[in-house]
């Protein structure tokens, strides 16, 4: 039954090193969004697709990226994690944007050690 | 631009209390409102909605009503359980931008 799942729930990255999570969805969503979430905050929205369009935060730094190949699957690509992008980063999905519900997935837990 | 404003936690329960977090918001045109919920080590699970003015939401025992005059949609319990023990989030969005506006999170502990 599991709706948004994402891969693997605990990562531990080395300082620098490429990492990439992973979102899957079975509810054939329009858009998945990208949220970093450090302890004791808000989620912080990064980045959404809207089917393969994608729509970047002005404040997301560089160093996040993602790529969307089909409409079940996103990823996340941390090109050279620093301590500070420790987080738990969660995946959401919803079938279209503006005045719509969003169905979050279980989250990664990102270590950098 | 829009905002959720929510009551500072942590909220501390014993078991079987009555809960209220409040939450506030500001926003141009009509809303959407939701409450999240999250616990520990776990992502955000939509706990319940409302889309329109007077309109409740409800699930598990929890409630919110979507309140345009006062600009809230506060949530209740009214008997909590040890395992209502979690975050929860206030958040909105609106037709204007592809983002859900959360508000800063309440944590509720709820002892035995």
């Amino acid at each position: 039954d599991a709706m948004v799942i994402q891969n693997p729930r605990y990562q531990v990255t080395q300082f620098g090193k490429p990492v990439t999570l992973s979102c899957s969805q079975t509810l054939n969503h329009n858009v998945m969004y990208w949220y970093q979430q450090k302890s004791s905050q808000a989620p912080k929205l990064l980045f959404h697709y809207y089917d393969k369009d994608f729509n970047n935060e002005a404040d997301t730094p560089d160093n996040f990226q993602s790529r969307r190949p089909n409409t079940s699957f996103c990823f996340l690509d941390i090109r050279s994690p620093g301590l500070g992008d420790a987080a738990m980063y969660l995946c959401a999905t919803s079938r279209d944007t503006g005045r719509v519900t969003q169905y979050f997935g279980p989250g990664t837990r990102l270590l950098v050690l | 631009g829009d905002s959720v404003t929510q009551m500072e936690g942590p909220v501390t329960l014993s078991e079987e209390a009555f809960l209220t977090i409040n939450c506030t918001y500001t926003a141009t045109g009509y809303p959407s409102l939701f409450w999240y919920v999250q616990y520990p080590g776990e992502g955000l699970q939509l706990l319940l909605k409302a889309t329109k003015a007077d309109d409740k939401g409800s699930n598990k025992g929890f409630e919110a009503t979507y309140r345009k005059e006062t600009t809230s949609f506060h949530l209740e319990k009214g008997s909590v359980q040890v395992s209502d023990s979690a975050v929860y989030f206030c958040a909105l969005s609106d037709g204007n931008t592809d983002k859900l506006i959360f508000g800063t999170g309440t944590r509720l502990q709820v002892f035995p």
